[in-house]
């Protein structure tokens, strides 16, 4: 049964980069036809859908983040990872990251992440 | 982008009550429609994908139907354990979008 752990800093100060890792477990992260996605949820809010990152590499990322994202995956550690800079205030949130095949069918435990100096 | 919109943003129910969710889209997104159900602190929880698929795993209970705009998700007899919050979430098109929530409480 495939399980995912998100991992990283829950404190990133203001205009720094905010670095997660999406641990797989369970599975190859290489098998099968998945993307493997990366979503937040503020405070009190609704969920976001930020991007993600096919098996082999090609990305779609959220327009409102475009300019700030990276995705990446490393198949030889099976993980994916999140790279958001220059971030504010605005995104504190819980991160969580999925797979996604015919919708998000497994998800981390989400991570909390807050900016703040 | 895509907007979904979710109707009621909340809904007050009884146990054994019918429960129905509506998710309208912006656009035609086919069937590229998913159900989610979410408790405080816990990741969501996939409960119906492509419109009209019960994820394994989740109760007969659940249902969903819909294509192009309109959308509803239906609980036939609700449980102690569904009051929660529901979202839609529409994969036809890139960014993903989700509805604005549905928080179902007790009556």
């Amino acid at each position: 049964q495939v399980q995912l752990q998100e991992s990283g800093p829950g404190l990133v100060k203001p205009s720094q980069t905010l670095s997660l890792t999406c641990t797989v477990s369970g599975g190859s992260i290489s098998s099968g036809s998945y993307y493997w996605s990366w979503i937040r949820q503020p405070a009190g809010k609704g969920l976001e859908w930020i991007g993600r990152i096919y098996t082999s590499g090609s990305t779609n990322y959220n327009p409102s983040l475009k300019s700030r994202v990276t995705i990446s995956v490393d198949t030889s550690k099976n993980q994916f990872s999140l790279k958001l800079s220059s971030v504010t205030a605005a995104d504190t949130a819980v991160y969580y990251c999925a797979r996604d095949s015919a919708g998000m069918d497994v998800w981390g435990q989400g991570t909390t992440v807050t900016v703040s100096s | 982008d895509i907007q979904m919109t979710q109707s009621p943003s909340s809904l007050s129910a009884s146990v054994g009550d019918r429960v129905t969710i509506t998710c309208r889209a912006s656009q035609s997104i086919s069937s590229y429609l998913n159900w989610y159900q979410q408790k405080p602190g816990k990741a969501p929880k996939l409960l119906i994908y492509a419109a009209s698929s019960l994820q394994s795993g989740v109760p007969s209970r659940f249902s969903g139907s819909g294509s192009g705009t309109d959308f509803t998700l239906t609980i036939s007899s609700l449980q102690p354990e569904d009051f929660a919050t529901y979202y839609c979430q529409q994969s036809y098109s890139t960014p993903s979008t989700f509805g604005q929530g549905t928080r179902l409480e007790i009556k």
